[in-house]
């Protein structure tokens, strides 16, 4: 599994969008891109995945760079609910390692 | 609620000792992993099951094992508790033996070793 490098914490003002990147440069071919956040001590909560398309869903939009060595999770419109850790991962096959993940904090 | 349905969600218990925490997955996943989550390790892998089989191995201590039972559900057995052992386990499924999607995650049990 390739290692990603992730922000310890950032900042987001409520109804802004979010970004938060990851950097994923070991990342080998067949290895997916997922994002999961955690809020407080809940078990984590998948967001959305990808290979190497920009890919949408209800909760987030996913955009991987061309050469596939980073990412970012973009959250349209932040809420204060957002506030959690967001764990960038990668893998190949059968688990996901995580990191120590993105402290979002979204503020009134 | 996820789907997966983990028990205890509390268990505290003296060092030396041994439990059991349980997970059912979500209906009709296979797959099954553990995690460990303590406040210096961050969320570690431990292990996963195929439909009865173990299909991947982490970070997990000889004092500590697993299976899968014929129904899916899935039990976690720590012996010898130590206080280290005090952490956050968390229980996924998938309907996979690999990821294609992701997986979804228990609440945990939280275990705290006296």
């Amino acid at each position: 599994d390739a290692k990603t490098t992730q922000p310890p914490s950032m900042d987001c003002a409520e109804g802004r969008a979010a970004n938060l990147p990851c950097n994923h440069s070991t990342i080998s071919g067949n290895e997916y891109v997922y994002w999961y956040r955690q809020i407080h001590s809940q078990g984590p909560q998948y967001i959305i995945h990808g290979l190497k398309n920009n890919e949408t869903n209800e909760m987030a939009s996913l955009i991987i760079t061309e050469d596939r060595k980073s990412s970012t999770l973009i959250l349209p419109h932040a809420t204060l609910r957002d506030t959690a850790v967001y764990y960038c991962t990668t893998s190949s096959n059968y688990k996901l390692t995580f990191g120590k993940g993105t402290l979002l904090t979204v503020n009134p | 609620d996820s789907g997966v349905t983990q028990t205890p969600k509390h268990l505290i218990t003296a060092t030396g000792q041994r439990v059991t925490l349980r997970c059912s997955p979500r209906s009709g996943d296979l797959s099954v992993y553990w995690y460990q989550q303590s406040l210096d390790q961050g969320l570690q892998f431990l292990i996963q099951y195929y439909n009865g089989e173990e299909r991947a191995k982490g970070n997990i201590l000889e004092r500590f094992s697993a299976q899968q039972f014929p129904d899916l559900h899935s039990e976690l057995n720590l012996s010898s508790l130590e206080l280290g052992d005090s952490a956050l386990y968390f229980c996924a499924s998938s309907a996979h033996r690999g990821l294609f999607g992701g997986y979804t995650f228990g609440s945990g049990t939280r275990l705290t070793v006296v």
